[in-house]
């Protein structure tokens, strides 16, 4: 069974530009997530979809965007990139909606560099 | 809001011997789920253990076991016989009862020493 799958894995772009990161979670999973990775931040939820919806949405501007297609494959944008926008971007795949069953799986992550 | 700490930011420990690592976390709520996840420098997260807070038991995966303290909220991951393999960053976690949002802690970089 294919585990999630994000590409690509490693992106470098200007200041100013706009930029596309792509999840596809495992196969029967309707859940994905979003996290930003950095030194200084940790960790930091960005969003979360469930069956195309977006269900939670974290303390980032609104430059940052995301979205669910019907194949549970899901896409996050950042526009007008910025400098701390350099980080590791990953996305984590759940079977379910919470609850004692669902267990969420990680992909390897984005490594996003802005100059 | 939600907020997990992991107080020790690098741990080491001797190859075989015994090691734990402390988390600390603060909600209101009473169904929740924690985790810890290790993340080695490939840097895929890998879950390790999960703690249901309803249960009382605390959980055990192989060498892995957790010290679920719901009362002082406390969930401390101790591994057992440390193997170079353990060698990673490994972050607490809190999941609500529902959806799919983790709160992250800080992290704590642990060093296994041959």
């Amino acid at each position: 069974k294919a585990g999630v799958t994000q590409t690509p894995r490693y992106l470098i772009k200007t200041r100013g530009q706009q930029v596309t990161l792509s999840c596809s979670p495992i196969s029967g999973h309707r859940s994905v997530s979003w996290y930003q990775q950095t030194p200084g931040q940790g960790l930091q939820f960005l969003f979360e979809y469930f069956s195309e919806t977006q269900r939670n949405k974290g303390n980032f501007p609104g430059r940052f965007s995301g979205r669910q297609f019907s194949n549970s494959r899901s896409e996050m944008n950042v526009s007008t990139l910025e400098l701390g926008d350099s980080a590791l971007y990953l996305c984590a795949s759940s079977l379910g909606d919470g609850g004692p069953d669902t267990e969420a799986f990680f992909g390897q992550g984005t490594r996003l560099t802005v100059v | 809001a939600q907020t997990v700490t992991q107080s020790q930011p690098e741990m080491s420990v001797q190859e075989a011997e015994t090691v734990t690592l402390s988390c600390t976390y603060d909600t209101s709520e009473s169904d929740y789920y924690l985790f810890w996840y290790k993340q080695p420098p490939s840097r895929q997260m890998i879950l390790v253990i999960r703690q249901e807070a309803y249960k009382q038991q605390n959980a055990t995966e192989n060498r892995f076991s957790v010290n679920f303290q719901k009362a002082a909220k406390s969930f401390s991951l101790k591994i057992s016989d440390s193997q170079l393999g353990d060698a990673a960053m490994y972050f607490c976690a809190y999941r609500r009862n529902t959806g799919n949002q983790f709160y992250f802690g800080t992290g704590t970089s642990l060093t296994v020493i041959p």
